[in-house]
């Protein structure tokens, strides 16, 4: 079945430092790839998306690059804040008729230190 | 802006109690699902629903049912709670699919302690 395997954590920075959370995936076809944040005390939210290969989804100063030849989906922040604390999944939807759930990984808690 | 309201934030149930989540979604969504978020674990599929009086197992179904007698609300059920039951429950919703990945959106949650 489908599965997304995602870094664990916790990862800590310091303020305006370079993010990278890694998330490989394991699905048949071409599934729609997601990011999603929790903040503290809070349900989640989308970050953002990508639905076909080398699409890059984008939101927040937040990227992430659809790579199907090595089935991963990485998040990416060139500067992050203190305000960007959060639990941060990852997601697939796969691709069959009525099969619109979200897998999810087991979610990575990043803090930023000012 | 879609709202998909959880009535209960924190509550506290017996073991052996029935008990019900409520969720209620104000978009005209026809998916529902109920998720469980556990550390370590992540979030897991507990039941989903297509439409009305539609309801699918999801991957960890067993201790729990749900009901939609109407579009805009979904309920969680555990018919006798247990310790082991103890978490964070998240309802969710998003449009029917047309060839489109929707966005599913989820509520604040519901933290669920069984003592």
């Amino acid at each position: 079945g489908d599965s997304v395997t995602q870094m664990e954590g916790p990862v800590t920075l310091s303020e305006e430092a370079f993010l990278t959370i890694n998330c490989t995936y394991t699905a048949t076809g071409y599934p729609s790839l997601f990011w999603y944040v929790q903040y503290p005390g809070e349900g989640l939210q989308l970050l953002l998306k990508a639905t076909k290969a080398d699409d890059k989804g984008s939101n927040k100063g937040f990227e992430a690059t659809y790579r199907k030849e090595t089935t991963s989906f990485h998040l990416e922040k060139g500067s992050v804040q203190v305000s960007d604390s959060a639990v941060y999944f990852c997601a697939l939807m796969g691709t069959n008729f009525g099969n619109e759930k979200l897998t999810f990984g087991t979610g990575t808690r990043l803090t930023i230190i000012p | 802006d879609v709202k998909v309201t959880q009535s209960s934030r924190y509550l506290v149930k017996r073991t052996g109690e029935k008990v019900f989540l409520e969720c209620v979604q104000d978009m005209d969504h026809e998916n529902m699902f109920w998720y469980r978020q556990d550390p370590g674990l992540g979030l897991r599929l507990i039941y989903f629903s297509y439409d009305v009086k539609m309801k699918e197992k999801g991957d960890i179904p067993e201790g729990y049912s749900v009901s939609r007698e109407k579009k805009e609300r979904f309920s969680l059920i555990l018919e006798s709670a247990s310790t082991n039951q103890t978490s964070m429950y998240l309802c969710a919703s998003s449009l029917y699919r047309d060839r489109v990945a929707n966005t599913i959106y989820f509520g604040e949650g519901s933290w669920l302690t069984v003592v």
